[in-house]
């Protein structure tokens, strides 16, 4: 099994800038997960799906995040327009129906 | 929501040393996760344990659900063993996304 994939791996943008980040989850999990991970805060959920249905959205910041899951192999997460606080690194994680979650190698986002 | 504690924050440690990480938690769980995020900032499950004890390789973890902790063993610790281990367990009853304790910064020395 590949794991949980994410894309792109960096991103380095200017403030403003719209950023997309990919999350493809483990084929045959039905939920699936952002976090994100700052010095700061540490790792703190952003959002998460079940069977392609946001369920929890309490963790996202503000209007200027988005996400999006439109079939079972696939979403994103978008800022528009990103700040330079926004800059962290950014998990996809994914399960099935037992309770481990598996986590995608991270995006870390530079906003300048 | 349910609250993590991790102890110690730091800990240094001479190649071949054991040590003993601590995670409390403030209610009852169903799920709990122990993960190793390496320096290169992945993520590395090491153990599903919401209740009893698991062991892989120099690794073991125990988790006493009755009195809210999970413990987390590294025996003949190893270079590679550095990075920063959490503990993990579900934001509140019924939620099933994780909340993390702010972690334990292993470095263990040649």
């Amino acid at each position: 099994d590949a794991g949980v994939i994410q894309s792109p791996r960096h991103e380095v943008t200017e403030m403003g800038q719209e950023v997309t980040l990919r999350c493809k989850p483990i084929s045959g999990h039905n939920s699936l997960f952002w976090y994100r991970q700052t010095m700061m805060r540490g790792l703190e959920l952003l959002i998460y799906f079940n069977n392609n249905v946001p369920i929890d959205d309490s963790g996202m910041p503000e209007d200027r995040f988005s996400a999006k899951m439109p079939n079972a192999s696939f979403s994103t997460l978008k800022i528009q327009p990103s700040e330079p606080r926004d800059s962290a690194v950014y998990f996809c994680a994914s399960r099935r129906n037992k309770n481990i979650q598996y986590f995608g190698a991270g995006t870390r986002l530079s906003v300048l | 929501g349910i609250q993590v504690e991790q102890s110690p924050p730091d800990l240094i440690l001479q190649e071949g040393a054991n040590s003993t990480l601590r995670c409390n938690f403030s209610d009852s769980v169903n799920n709990l996760q122990w993960f190793h995020q390496n320096p290169w900032g992945q993520l590395i499950n090491l153990f599903y344990i919401p209740s009893g004890t698991k062991q892989n390789g120099r690794l073991s973890a125990t988790t006493v659900a009755t009195e809210r902790y999970s413990l987390l063993y590294i025996s003949s610790s190893q270079t590679t063993d550095s990075g920063v281990y959490f503990c993990a367990v579900p934001m509140d009853t019924g939620r099933r996304a994780l909340t993390f304790g702010s972690g334990t910064r292993l470095q263990v020395q040649p």
